[in-house]
């Protein structure tokens, strides 16, 4: 079965650094895709990025990007000039298959607090 | 251009009761999953629908819980006789297609509180 780990409960980061959340995962598929979801307090799951296994070249979406390393089973989130609006939990997310195997599977979250 | 739309947001049900929750998904969208959230946790699998379908039901329990999505209107969650331990966020998400690549849109969730 696919796991999702995301060991850091909680981070924080001063308003306008950087920031890396870590996520690990456990899988025996060879394609799958990886996403990192943001929760705010509204509770509405935002899709932040995504990155699909077989594509090398790491996914970006303008202050966030990720590092996304195959064979040792690991995606982290890095969040550039963090802001205020950055401060929510952020899920990492695992989805291989088609059909009935779509669903994804989450990691337990990080909340990430962000400092004025 | 709508998005994911769950309603209630917030539902308050006594032991024993029936809970209904309801998402219509984004226009255009024949494809509905549905997910739990239990405090400080990740959202969990509940079960996956196609129009007038059930593909996927290995994240919801066998008794209680039923979920459809018929042709017309919205999906829905049923749980019977709830119990303190139903108490939690239920989250839907729908999507286009079911590649793995197609981007889930979550609606705001249902907040299920057994009292």
């Amino acid at each position: 079965a696919q796991t999702v780990t995301q060991s850091q409960p909680e981070m924080s980061v001063q308003e306008a650094e950087t920031v890396t959340l870590s996520c690990t995962y456990d899988t025996s598929e060879s394609d799958y895709y990886l996403f990192w979801y943001k929760q705010p307090p509204s509770r509405q799951m935002i899709l932040v990025i995504r990155q699909e296994a077989y594509k090398q070249q790491n996914a970006t979406e303008n202050r966030f990007s990720v590092n996304f390393q195959k064979a040792a089973k690991s995606f982290s989130l890095k969040i550039s000039d963090s802001q205020l609006g950055d401060a929510a939990m952020y899920f990492c997310a695992y989805r291989s298959g088609s059909g009935a195997n779509s669903k994804l599977t989450f990691g337990k979250g990080i909340t990430l607090s962000v400092r004025p | 251009n709508a998005g994911v739309m769950q309603n209630p947001r917030h539902l308050v049900r006594r032991r024993g009761q029936e809970a209904r929750l309801r998402c219509s998904p984004v226009k255009g969208h024949s494809h509905v999953y549905w997910y739990r959230q239990l405090p400080e946790e990740g959202l969990k699998f509940m079960v996956y629908l196609q129009k007038e379908n059930i593909i996927d039901e290995s994240g919801m329990p066998k008794e209680r819980f039923s979920a459809e999505f018929p042709k017309e209107g919205p999906s829905i969650l049923r749980i019977q006789q709830v119990v303190r331990g139903d108490s939690a966020a239920y989250f839907c998400a729908s999507s286009p297609g079911r590649e793995m690549g197609t981007e889930a849109f979550f609606g705001q969730g249902t907040r299920l509180t057994v009292v």
